[in-house]
Protein backbone atom coordinates (compact mmCIF):
# COMPACT_ATOMS: atom_id res chain seq x y z
CA UNK A 1 0.00 0.00 0.00
CA UNK A 2 1.23 3.74 -0.90
CA UNK A 3 1.66 5.95 1.97
CA UNK A 4 2.42 8.96 3.18
CA UNK A 5 2.25 9.86 6.51
CA UNK A 6 3.44 13.94 7.63
CA UNK A 7 4.47 14.49 11.14
CA UNK A 8 6.24 17.48 13.17
CA UNK A 9 3.48 20.03 13.14
CA UNK A 10 2.69 21.91 16.50
CA UNK A 11 2.12 24.99 18.27
CA UNK A 12 4.60 27.63 17.39
CA UNK A 13 4.49 32.11 17.90
CA UNK A 14 4.81 34.09 15.36
CA UNK A 15 8.15 34.66 13.90
CA UNK A 16 9.05 30.92 15.31
CA UNK A 17 10.25 27.89 12.86
CA UNK A 18 9.02 24.57 12.21
CA UNK A 19 10.59 21.41 10.28
CA UNK A 20 8.30 19.13 8.49
CA UNK A 21 8.94 15.27 7.70
CA UNK A 22 7.13 13.22 5.43
CA UNK A 23 8.30 9.17 5.52
CA UNK A 24 6.56 7.16 2.58
CA UNK A 25 6.13 3.61 2.42
CA UNK A 26 5.26 1.19 0.00
CA UNK A 27 6.95 2.85 -2.95
CA UNK A 28 10.51 4.82 -4.04
CA UNK A 29 10.11 8.46 -4.06
CA UNK A 30 13.05 8.93 -6.27
CA UNK A 31 10.67 8.07 -9.06
CA UNK A 32 8.42 11.01 -8.14
CA UNK A 33 8.69 14.85 -7.69
CA UNK A 34 6.88 15.49 -4.29
CA UNK A 35 4.75 18.37 -2.88
CA UNK A 36 3.11 20.03 -0.16
CA UNK A 37 -0.15 21.20 -0.16
CA UNK A 38 -1.80 23.05 2.80
CA UNK A 39 -5.41 23.62 3.84
CA UNK A 40 -5.99 26.82 6.48
CA UNK A 41 -9.24 26.44 8.68
CA UNK A 42 -12.34 25.94 6.74
CA UNK A 43 -10.41 27.48 3.01
CA UNK A 44 -9.41 25.50 -0.17
CA UNK A 45 -6.26 23.90 -1.03
CA UNK A 46 -3.26 25.04 -1.67
CA UNK A 47 -0.02 24.08 -3.09
CA UNK A 48 3.02 24.98 -1.35
CA UNK A 49 5.97 23.95 -2.62
CA UNK A 50 7.25 20.82 -4.94
CA UNK A 51 10.63 19.20 -5.54
CA UNK A 52 11.44 16.88 -8.61
CA UNK A 53 12.99 13.45 -8.32
CA UNK A 54 16.20 14.20 -8.28
CA UNK A 55 16.06 18.04 -6.33
CA UNK A 56 16.71 19.35 -9.79
CA UNK A 57 13.81 21.53 -9.77
CA UNK A 58 12.09 22.93 -6.48
CA UNK A 59 9.45 25.96 -6.56
CA UNK A 60 7.25 27.16 -3.98
CA UNK A 61 4.04 29.53 -3.86
CA UNK A 62 4.66 33.43 -3.82
CA UNK A 63 3.13 33.01 -0.20
CA UNK A 64 5.99 31.44 1.24
CA UNK A 65 9.25 31.92 -0.86
CA UNK A 66 12.55 33.08 0.73
CA UNK A 67 10.96 31.73 4.26
CA UNK A 68 10.07 27.83 3.48
CA UNK A 69 12.97 25.60 1.63
CA UNK A 70 11.52 21.69 0.80
CA UNK A 71 14.21 19.26 0.63
CA UNK A 72 14.15 15.71 -0.20
CA UNK A 73 16.38 12.64 1.01
CA UNK A 74 15.51 9.89 -1.25
CA UNK A 75 17.77 7.47 0.18
CA UNK A 76 15.97 7.37 3.38
CA UNK A 77 12.37 7.90 1.37
CA UNK A 78 11.75 10.91 3.56
CA UNK A 79 10.38 14.60 2.00
CA UNK A 80 11.08 17.87 4.49
CA UNK A 81 9.78 21.06 4.51
CA UNK A 82 11.67 23.46 6.82
CA UNK A 83 9.43 26.63 7.77
CA UNK A 84 11.02 29.75 9.27
CA UNK A 85 9.70 33.40 10.08
CA UNK A 86 6.20 31.26 10.72
CA UNK A 87 2.99 34.02 9.98
CA UNK A 88 -0.45 33.53 11.35
CA UNK A 89 -1.95 33.30 8.07
CA UNK A 90 0.91 30.01 7.53
CA UNK A 91 -1.92 28.57 10.45
CA UNK A 92 -3.16 25.18 7.91
CA UNK A 93 -2.88 21.46 8.03
CA UNK A 94 0.21 20.74 5.85
CA UNK A 95 -0.41 17.61 3.32
CA UNK A 96 2.28 15.71 1.55
CA UNK A 97 1.38 14.38 -1.64
CA UNK A 98 3.15 12.32 -4.25
CA UNK A 99 3.48 13.33 -7.99
CA UNK A 100 1.97 11.08 -10.91
CA UNK A 101 5.11 12.40 -12.56
CA UNK A 102 8.93 12.34 -12.15
CA UNK A 103 9.15 15.65 -13.04
CA UNK A 104 11.64 17.92 -14.98
CA UNK A 105 13.35 21.12 -14.66
CA UNK A 106 10.53 22.79 -17.17
CA UNK A 107 7.64 21.12 -15.43
CA UNK A 108 7.43 20.67 -11.70
CA UNK A 109 3.76 19.91 -11.11
CA UNK A 110 1.60 17.82 -12.58
CA UNK A 111 -1.42 15.63 -10.64
CA UNK A 112 -1.13 14.49 -6.96
CA UNK A 113 -2.06 10.61 -6.43
CA UNK A 114 -1.17 9.94 -3.16
CA UNK A 115 -1.68 11.81 0.05
CA UNK A 116 -0.94 11.66 3.32
CA UNK A 117 -3.59 12.51 6.47
CA UNK A 118 -1.76 15.89 6.49
CA UNK A 119 0.23 17.67 9.81
CA UNK A 120 -1.34 20.86 11.60
CA UNK A 121 0.83 23.67 12.10
CA UNK A 122 -0.71 26.32 14.12
CA UNK A 123 1.28 29.84 14.69
CA UNK A 124 -0.04 31.88 17.76
CA UNK A 125 1.15 33.65 20.38
CA UNK B 1 -8.01 34.45 -4.42
CA UNK B 2 -7.58 31.32 -6.45
CA UNK B 3 -5.94 31.02 -9.84
CA UNK B 4 -8.63 29.18 -11.34
CA UNK B 5 -11.97 29.99 -10.50
CA UNK B 6 -14.90 27.68 -9.48
CA UNK B 7 -18.34 27.82 -8.49
CA UNK B 8 -18.71 27.85 -4.83
CA UNK B 9 -21.59 25.43 -5.13
CA UNK B 10 -23.74 23.13 -7.14
CA UNK B 11 -26.10 20.37 -6.30
CA UNK B 12 -28.30 17.69 -8.25
CA UNK B 13 -30.69 15.10 -7.55
CA UNK B 14 -29.68 11.39 -7.06
CA UNK B 15 -29.56 9.72 -10.64
CA UNK B 16 -28.61 13.63 -12.45
CA UNK B 17 -25.90 14.56 -14.18
CA UNK B 18 -23.75 17.89 -12.81
CA UNK B 19 -20.88 19.51 -14.14
CA UNK B 20 -18.37 21.90 -12.49
CA UNK B 21 -16.18 24.55 -14.31
CA UNK B 22 -13.03 25.22 -13.84
CA UNK B 23 -11.56 28.69 -15.61
CA UNK B 24 -7.87 29.55 -15.63
CA UNK B 25 -5.99 31.58 -17.84
CA UNK B 26 -3.07 31.61 -20.92
CA UNK B 27 -0.72 31.05 -18.43
CA UNK B 28 -2.32 27.55 -16.81
CA UNK B 29 -5.39 26.06 -18.79
CA UNK B 30 -5.10 27.92 -21.68
CA UNK B 31 -1.20 27.14 -22.07
CA UNK B 32 -2.01 23.30 -22.80
CA UNK B 33 -1.12 22.47 -19.45
CA UNK B 34 -3.14 19.09 -18.05
CA UNK B 35 -6.03 19.88 -15.35
CA UNK B 36 -6.65 17.28 -12.38
CA UNK B 37 -9.30 16.79 -9.96
CA UNK B 38 -9.78 16.09 -6.74
CA UNK B 39 -13.08 15.10 -4.44
CA UNK B 40 -12.56 15.93 -0.89
CA UNK B 41 -15.11 14.25 1.92
CA UNK B 42 -14.83 15.85 5.29
CA UNK B 43 -12.26 15.45 7.41
CA UNK B 44 -10.19 13.29 4.88
CA UNK B 45 -7.28 14.08 2.61
CA UNK B 46 -8.13 15.00 -1.16
CA UNK B 47 -8.53 12.03 -3.63
CA UNK B 48 -7.37 12.50 -7.29
CA UNK B 49 -10.76 11.38 -9.35
CA UNK B 50 -9.78 12.56 -12.81
CA UNK B 51 -6.43 13.20 -14.32
CA UNK B 52 -5.79 14.95 -17.66
CA UNK B 53 -7.44 14.18 -20.02
CA UNK B 54 -10.41 12.30 -18.50
CA UNK B 55 -8.04 9.58 -16.90
CA UNK B 56 -9.70 8.10 -13.72
CA UNK B 57 -7.29 6.37 -10.97
CA UNK B 58 -8.11 2.71 -10.71
CA UNK B 59 -11.20 2.82 -8.67
CA UNK B 60 -12.80 5.65 -9.60
CA UNK B 61 -16.18 4.86 -11.13
CA UNK B 62 -16.73 5.87 -15.25
CA UNK B 63 -19.57 8.01 -13.98
CA UNK B 64 -16.59 10.45 -13.23
CA UNK B 65 -15.06 12.46 -16.16
CA UNK B 66 -13.25 15.01 -17.39
CA UNK B 67 -13.01 17.81 -20.52
CA UNK B 68 -11.11 21.13 -21.69
CA UNK B 69 -11.39 23.77 -24.06
CA UNK B 70 -9.20 26.48 -24.41
CA UNK B 71 -8.66 28.33 -20.56
CA UNK B 72 -11.32 25.89 -19.55
CA UNK B 73 -12.26 22.43 -17.78
CA UNK B 74 -15.18 20.75 -16.39
CA UNK B 75 -15.98 17.86 -14.27
CA UNK B 76 -18.94 16.01 -14.76
CA UNK B 77 -20.41 13.72 -12.70
CA UNK B 78 -23.86 11.38 -13.98
CA UNK B 79 -25.71 9.09 -12.47
CA UNK B 80 -25.44 11.33 -8.65
CA UNK B 81 -24.85 9.34 -5.94
CA UNK B 82 -25.56 10.19 -1.73
CA UNK B 83 -21.85 9.51 -1.58
CA UNK B 84 -20.91 12.14 -4.07
CA UNK B 85 -22.07 14.45 -1.95
CA UNK B 86 -17.87 16.11 -1.08
CA UNK B 87 -15.98 19.25 -2.52
CA UNK B 88 -14.18 19.15 -5.86
CA UNK B 89 -11.29 21.03 -6.47
CA UNK B 90 -9.32 21.17 -10.12
CA UNK B 91 -5.69 22.20 -10.20
CA UNK B 92 -3.21 22.35 -12.99
CA UNK B 93 0.31 24.12 -13.57
CA UNK B 94 0.99 27.51 -14.57
CA UNK B 95 4.30 28.91 -16.26
CA UNK B 96 5.34 30.85 -13.37
CA UNK B 97 6.29 27.36 -12.25
CA UNK B 98 3.85 26.94 -9.76
CA UNK B 99 0.66 24.71 -9.04
CA UNK B 100 -2.30 25.90 -8.95
CA UNK B 101 -5.65 24.88 -7.35
CA UNK B 102 -9.32 26.25 -7.84
CA UNK B 103 -11.15 27.20 -4.34
CA UNK B 104 -12.84 24.40 -4.89
CA UNK B 105 -16.76 23.65 -5.34
CA UNK B 106 -19.42 21.99 -2.81
CA UNK B 107 -21.50 19.46 -4.54
CA UNK B 108 -24.89 18.58 -2.50
CA UNK B 109 -27.02 15.68 -3.46
CA UNK B 110 -30.82 16.63 -3.14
Amino acid sequence: ELQLVESGGGLVQPGGSLRLSCAASGFNIDDYAMHWVRQAPGKGLEWVSGIIWNSGNIGYADSVKGRFTMSRDNAKNFLYLQMNSLRAEDTALYYCAKDISSGSYYRLVFGMDVWGQGTTVTVSS
Amino acid sequence: QSVLTQPPSVSGAPGQRVTISCTGSNSNIGAGYDVYWYQQLPGTAPKLVVSGHSNRPSGVPDRFSGSKSGSSASLAITGLQAEDEAVYYCQSFDSSGSGVFGGGTRLTVL
